[in-house]
């Protein structure tokens, strides 16, 4: 298993609409794990933290089920400014001390229309 | 937003010469990192570092160098550079290693 899979897309959908993604992960002793955002020809930037079995910001949901390693995100009553690549961010695996290296997955576009 | 600063924010330059990126913080974190992005690839880790003087490679690593004379400063040098250094570059903070990284604004290189 890579160390981080997401979805492929890319996600099509109107205003309005509920979408998720889902992000498989391959180290188990994995304890945090991150959803970033990012605009075409820009950096990354941090939408959520998950630090246990889940957490909510408003519109978005970001879920962990570390019994099957996986990590979603939901993002209800999409909006136009949603438009974006989302990232999914896992501890890198390591022996020892990871020093905080990160994994990134390739990312899922996500297309919102009118 | 995280006080990060990366120059230069474009550079073309000819396959062969040395390059040097500079990545300045001024956020005092502990940990930083240099990662490149490619279509298919993703963000790949290059080189970071977990201190003054103390760095450590990424996974694709060859090619790269990198220096940390100072906590604010972490400069990321090709030796000598080749077209499949192409990339987009980010440098990226972090106060501890259960936290998220921040990225600064990326630089563009573009090796012809």
């Amino acid at each position: 298993r890579k160390e981080v899979e997401q979805d492929p897309g890319p996600f099509n959908v109107p205003e309005g609409a509920t979408v998720a993604f889902n992000c498989t992960y391959s180290n188990s002793a994995s304890q945090s794990f991150f959803w970033y955002r990012q605009d075409c020809r820009k950096e990354p930037k941090l939408l959520m933290s998950v630090y246990s079995s889940g957490n909510e910001d408003g519109r978005f949901t970001a879920q962990l089920n570390r019994a099957s390693q996986y990590i979603s995100l939901l993002i209800r009553d999409s909006k136009l400014s949603d438009s974006a690549t989302y990232l999914c961010v896992v501890p890198a695996n390591a022996g020892g001390t990871s020093y905080g290296k990160l994994t990134f997955g390739q990312g899922t576009i996500l297309t919102v229309h009118p | 937003d995280a006080g990060i600063t990366q120059s230069p924010r474009h550079k073309v330059t000819e396959t062969g010469t040395p390059v040097t990126l500079r990545c300045h913080q001024t956020e005092n974190h502990r940990y930083m990192y240099w990662y490149r992005q490619d279509p298919g690839h993703g963000l790949r880790l290059i080189h970071y570092s977990y201190g003054v003087k103390d760095t450590d490679k990424g996974e694709v690593s060859d090619g790269y160098s990198v220096s940390r004379s100072k906590t604010e400063d972490f400069l990321l040098t090709l030796e000598s550079a080749t077209s499949s250094q192409t990339s987009v570059y980010f440098c990226a903070i972090s106060g501890d290693r259960l936290s998220p990284l921040h990225f600064g604004n990326g630089t563009r290189l573009t090796v012809t």
